[in-house]
């Protein structure tokens, strides 16, 4: 069956470290795969899309960045978090038009 | 820019009451459109597109070109619809290869009273 992992779940993390999140997809090949933000009161924002290994594109500029190292894998990171950079980060996937399947997302929160 | 819009960010009824929670979207095209939910301590998921015209736990959804609006309704609301809801567009035109990344509302936090 078709499954989306994400951890953590939730992270604290201090302002100016860095920052991996990952997302794995089982039971799927070559999907899209995305990273979307819910920031409080903004609804869910397009970060990241990638459509194979190493192809990632960014919707809007920031602090961070997506790399995809593996067809399934696909990893959010940042070099050093801002304050701005907290919210609830979504991982999901689709394949064709079979609709998305998101992830469980990780609570982010930079002190 | 295209955008979908989710006028209501809190909505209350009554347990049995109708619910009708709104949503326009701003592209001339062919629009795809989909309702996801979130409920709590749960992940975000398609309840319905508007493709399939189908009605999923008493949700519907239909699709108005003309008032670009594509509004999920039930008539009798059950505390189980207490959640998270997303109105969410796609672009047309997808060919598998190209950006397909959803854009979505701000969401609609529905609670049903007792």
């Amino acid at each position: 069956s078709q499954t989306i992992h994400q951890w953590p779940a939730t992270l604290v993390q201090p302002v100016g470290s860095p920052l991996s999140l990952e997302c794995t997809v089982e039971g799927t090949s070559n999907p899209n795969l995305y990273w979307y933000r819910q920031a409080a009161g903004r609804g869910l924002q397009l970060l990241f899309y990638s459509v194979g290994i190493g192809q990632i594109s960014s919707e809007v500029p920031q602090n961070l960045s997506a790399s995809r190292p593996q067809d399934r894998q696909f990893i959010l990171s940042s070099k050093k978090l801002l304050l701005s950079d907290s919210g609830f980060y979504l991982c999901a996937w689709s394949v064709q038009r079979n609709g998305y399947t998101f992830g469980s997302g990780t609570r982010l929160t930079v002190v | 820019a295209q955008r979908v819009t989710q006028p209501e960010k809190l909505l209350s009824v009554f347990k049995g009451a109708p619910v009708e929670l709104k949503c326009n979207y701003s592209y001339s095209g062919s629009p795809e459109l989909f309702w996801y939910v979130q409920y709590s301590r749960q992940r975000l998921q398609l309840l319905l597109r508007h493709i399939s015209r189908e009605s999923i736990k008493g949700f519907t959804a239909d699709l108005n070109k003309g008032e670009t609006s594509f509004h999920l309704k039930k008539p009798f609301a059950q505390e189980e619809d207490s959640a998270m809801y997303y109105c969410a567009h796609k672009p047309p035109g997808y060919s598998g290869g190209g950006a397909d990344g959803l854009t979505f509302g701000k969401g609609t936090h529905l609670i049903i009273q007792p």
